[in-house]
């Protein structure tokens, strides 16, 4: 079975200031995207950011980028410059080819003012 | 604006009942999730469709969930009968195919009293 670990179940982060979220996983597939959600207080899912795995390349949306290290199968995010908005609970999911969409227990991120 | 579609948003009910949760995935999108959010276990998978087909429902409690798919604007999730134990937040998602964003709806916030 795939699992997802996210080791933090808290961070937080100075406005302003730059952090990084930890996302380890398991699988035997080679083929699968990861992807990190936010989730805000309203409680809505959002897509943060989206990684394929055969993409050497990391991913980056504005102030969110990921290292992906495919070997060690690990998915980090870190958000640069972190907003008051920024404060929320994060998820890192894996969904491969057969693999359902699977999440991690969450890092619940608050950013100070 | 396409988006997925869960009603009710709230449901309050009495131990023993059956609660139907409803979900209308994206048109266009050919699977479907239903998860459980708690405190403690964070999201779970309860089950998946592909095509209107059941995929993996291994993490519903069978004796009293059940998962289906009519057809292919609807998804419902039955609980029947209902205990406390089941109050959380139920999403629903869908995505165009596998390894692609999953979007999900806004959630059904279960209360078994």
């Amino acid at each position: 079975a795939q699992t997802v670990t996210q080791s933090q179940p808290e961070m937080s982060v100075q406005e302003a200031e730059t952090v990084t979220l930890s996302c380890t996983y398991d699988t035997s597939e080679n083929n699968y995207y990861l992807f990190w959600y936010k989730q805000p207080p309203s409680r809505q899912m959002i897509l943060v950011i989206r990684q394929e795995a055969y993409k050497q390349q990391n991913a980056t949306e504005n102030r969110f980028s990921v290292n992906f290290q495919k070997a060690a199968k690990s998915f980090s995010l870190k958000i640069s410059d972190s907003q008051l908005g920024d404060t929320a609970m994060y998820f890192c999911a894996f969904f491969g080819v057969s693999t359902p969409l699977v999440f991690g227990k969450g890092t619940r991120l608050s950013v100070i003012a | 604006d396409a988006r997925v579609t869960q009603t009710p948003r709230h449901k309050v009910t009495e131990m023993g009942q059956e609660v139907t949760m409803r979900c209308q995935p994206i048109l266009g999108h050919n699977t479907v999730f239903w998860y459980r959010q708690t405190m403690m276990q964070g999201l779970e998978l309860l089950a998946y469709f592909r095509n209107r087909a059941p995929l993996d429902d291994s993490g519903m409690p069978k004796d009293r969930f059940s998962a289906e798919m009519p057809d292919a604007t609807l998804a419902t999730l039955k609980i029947q009968p209902s205990e406390p134990r089941d109050s959380a937040v139920y999403f629903c998602a869908s995505s165009v195919t596998v390894n692609t964003e999953a979007f999900f709806g806004q959630g059904t916030r279960l209360t078994v009293v």
